[in-house]
């Protein structure tokens, strides 16, 4: 079964500073998606990020970026000129290029979260 | 309206009573979701609904009893929960067709169970 893993309960950066937020996740499957997705006090989650594993081009989304390291399973966050309302719950989570035979939709996996603080 | 609303933003229950969450999604999506986030574990999926027909139940007990009865519309009726149920109940919507579709989400209802 695919499992994601954010091993960082809690981050901090100081505002204008750069942070990178870990997530490793397993799979036997080698096409699916990757993503980033924050979650503000508003508690409504929003993409930041997405990944096609078949693209090895890492994706860019103003100031943030993501490491794709297909091999070692591993798909970061970095998040350049840290800004005050990036602080935020994130996610990662990987969907399966396998729908649920009974639906037709796509499953998710989500890790456990990293809450960012961001410092003045 | 766009997205994804969800309603009671937030919800305090005795065990004994009834009581149902709502979510409605203004994207034109097919599939709906419900998810539980508890503290320091991952968002646990609930049900999964496409055209509004229930498709995935993740083991979950009979207590939580989902609804939809058209595309955008998607209720979550809840009995004789147990304080263990405390969560945030997270809706989402995906168009459940194109493989570069993404799950959006609406901000949830608290819910604490007394």
């Amino acid at each position: 079964a695919q499992t994601v893993t954010q091993s960082q309960p809690e981050m901090s950066v100081q505002e204008a500073e750069t942070v990178t937020l870990s997530c490793t996740y397993d799979t036997s499957e080698s096409d699916y998606y990757l993503f980033w997705y924050k979650q503000p006090p508003s508690r409504q989650m929003i993409l930041v990020i997405r990944q096609e594993a078949y693209k090895q081009q890492n994706a860019t989304e103003n100031r943030f970026s993501v490491n794709f390291q297909k091999a070692a399973k591993s798909f970061s966050l970095k998040i350049s000129d840290s800004q005050l309302g990036d602080a935020a719950m994130y996610f990662c989570a990987y969907r399966s290029p396998i729908k649920y035979s009974t639906s037709g939709t796509y499953k998710y996996i989500f890790g456990t979260g990293t809450r960012l603080k961001v410092l003045a | 309206e766009t997205g994804v609303t969800q309603t009671p933003r937030h919800l305090v229950m005795g065990m004994t009573n009834k009581k149902s969450l709502k979510c409605e999604q203004h994207l034109g999506h097919n599939a709906m979701y419900w998810y539980k986030q508890s503290a320091k574990k991952p968002l646990e999926l609930m049900f999964v609904y496409n055209f509004k027909e229930q498709t995935e139940n993740n083991s979950v007990p009979s207590r939580f009893s989902p609804e939809c009865p058209n595309s955008s519309h998607l209720f979550l009726h809840l009995h004789t929960l147990q304080p263990e149920d405390s969560a945030l109940y997270l809706c989402a919507s995906s168009q459940g067709l194109t493989t570069n579709e993404k799950l959006f989400f609406g901000s949830g209802t608290q819910l604490s169970v007394l």
